[in-house]
Parts: structure tokens; C-alpha cells; sequence
């Protein structure tokens, strides 16, 4: 059990640019959280995956937000035509699916947008 | 809507001292309650959950929390802080279609002085 990865831990971009992230859940779990946290609150649900299955996405998600798990296994989050209101950490949790199901969190990738 | 108030957005304790942090939570239903624990450069760590049966709930590293639904409160506690707990920490409640989107609240960031 290594954890749940985020790659880059760091992103500096420019307004208007394109951004990806990566998470890579813990290997077993089959339910994939992204989450949004901006300075001085705590982190807002943004959508989240069952295996490959897209089931639920926040009305934070605006439609320059896409986020893909292909094989049910890594998940990447895309920000198009980023703004400086997207500057925030973005984290990614996973879980096992059942009664007792718990988050695992990664350290997050910083995004600061310029 | 689910919602979580944290009303202290920082409190500080002597080391030794015992601790309190307080959360307030709205929801239709039968609440899922967590708290987290985040310390800089780390990820969010669960420190104990209440999903349903004994409302005083035990969790890692010495905390302890109670559900009162009367007062739609679930407060964090330690005995005895250590320095190493200086941290912010993290109230929220899940939803019942899944226990991984969780509504948090805006954190209180714990001070421990030596």
C-alpha cells in the first residue's frame, strides 16, 4: 500500500492556459474523490468515479473542468482556459466501496494561477 | 442541503491540556460524521467516524468524539494534547448515497504551545 499519488505537487500556470492533473488511487480501491480546497477552508467535493463511471459531479464542476478514469485506475482532472479563481489545492481520495468505506487522501497538487 | 460549522477558526492549548473542538452539522437524515486531521504537506488523515450505535466514538492518537443529534453537534476531544497535534482539523458529514462525498467545514487550526 503506497498511498494515493498526485502528480504534480506544484502548478504554476498562466491565465488562459490548460492544466492536467494525475492521481493514482490506492491500488484495490475502486471509488476515485476529487476534491477542492482554497485557502482557509475545507475541501469542497468536486466529483467522484466508481471504477471508469463518472457517478456524480458538483455544480462547482464547470463545464472547463473534465475529469476521466480510464480503467478504472488512474484519474486525471483537466482545467481548460484556467482563471484565477481556480487557484486552490486540488486533492484526490480513494476508497473501497461498502458500510464501512473510507477516504484515503493524497497530498494534493497546488495550482496557482498567474 | 448538508452543511458544517466549525465556529473556532483557531484555538490554541498548552501542552497537557485538554482540548475541545467543536462542530455543528445540518442534514435530513442520519448524519455520517467524520473528523480529519491535516497537517502541512500531508495529506487528510481520518481521525474517527460515527456512523451509527455508541455516540461517543473513539479514534487515533488519543481523540475521542460525541454525537449529541439533540444539539446536532459532534465534538472532537483529547485528554491530554501533545505538540505533535498541532495541526488543522476538519468536521464533515457524508451523504448516505456515498460516504466518500463528505461536506466539510472551514477547519480549526490547533495551536499547541510547550
Amino acid at each position: 500500500d503506497t498511498g494515493v499519488s498526485q502528480d504534480p505537487r506544484h502548478k504554476i500556470t498562466k491565465r488562459g492556459q490548460n492544466v492536467t492533473f494525475r492521481c493514482d488511487p490506492i491500488s484495490e480501491h475502486n471509488r476515485l474523490y476529487w476534491y477542492r480546497q482554497t485557502l482557509g477552508q475545507g475541501p469542497e467535493f468536486l466529483t467522484y468515479f466508481q471504477n471508469e463511471a463518472q457517478l456524480e459531479k458538483s455544480r462547482l464542476l464547470s463545464d472547463r473542468f473534465s475529469a476521466e478514469r480510464p480503467k478504472g485506475s488512474f484519474s486525471t482532472l483537466e482545467i481548460q482556459r484556467t482563471e484565477q479563481g481556480d487557484s486552490a489545492m486540488y486533492l484526490c481520495a480513494s476508497s473501497s466501496q461498502g458500510w464501512d468505506e473510507k477516504l484515503f487522501f493524497g497530498s494534493g497538487t497546488q495550482l496557482s494561477v498567474l | 442541503a448538508q452543511s458544517v460549522t466549525q465556529p473556532d477558526i483557531h484555538i490554541t492549548v498548552s501542552e497537557g491540556a485538554s482540548l475541545e473542538l467543536r462542530c455543528n452539522y445540518s442534514y435530513g437524515a442520519t448524519p455520517y460524521l467524520f473528523w480529519y486531521v491535516q497537517s502541512p504537506g500531508q495529506g487528510l488523515q481520518l481521525l474517527l467516524k460515527y456512523f451509527s450505535g455508541d455516540t461517543l466514538v473513539q479514534g487515533i492518537k488519543g481523540f475521542e468524539a460525541e454525537f449529541k443529534r439533540s444539539q446536532s453537534s459532534f465534538n472532537l476531544r483529547k485528554p491530554s494534547v501533545h505538540w505533535s497535534d498541532a495541526a488543522e482539523y476538519f468536521c464533515a458529514v457524508g451523504a448516505s448515497t456515498s460516504y466518500g462525498k463528505l461536506t466539510f467545514g472551514q477547519g480549526t487550526i490547533l495551536t499547541v504551545h510547550p
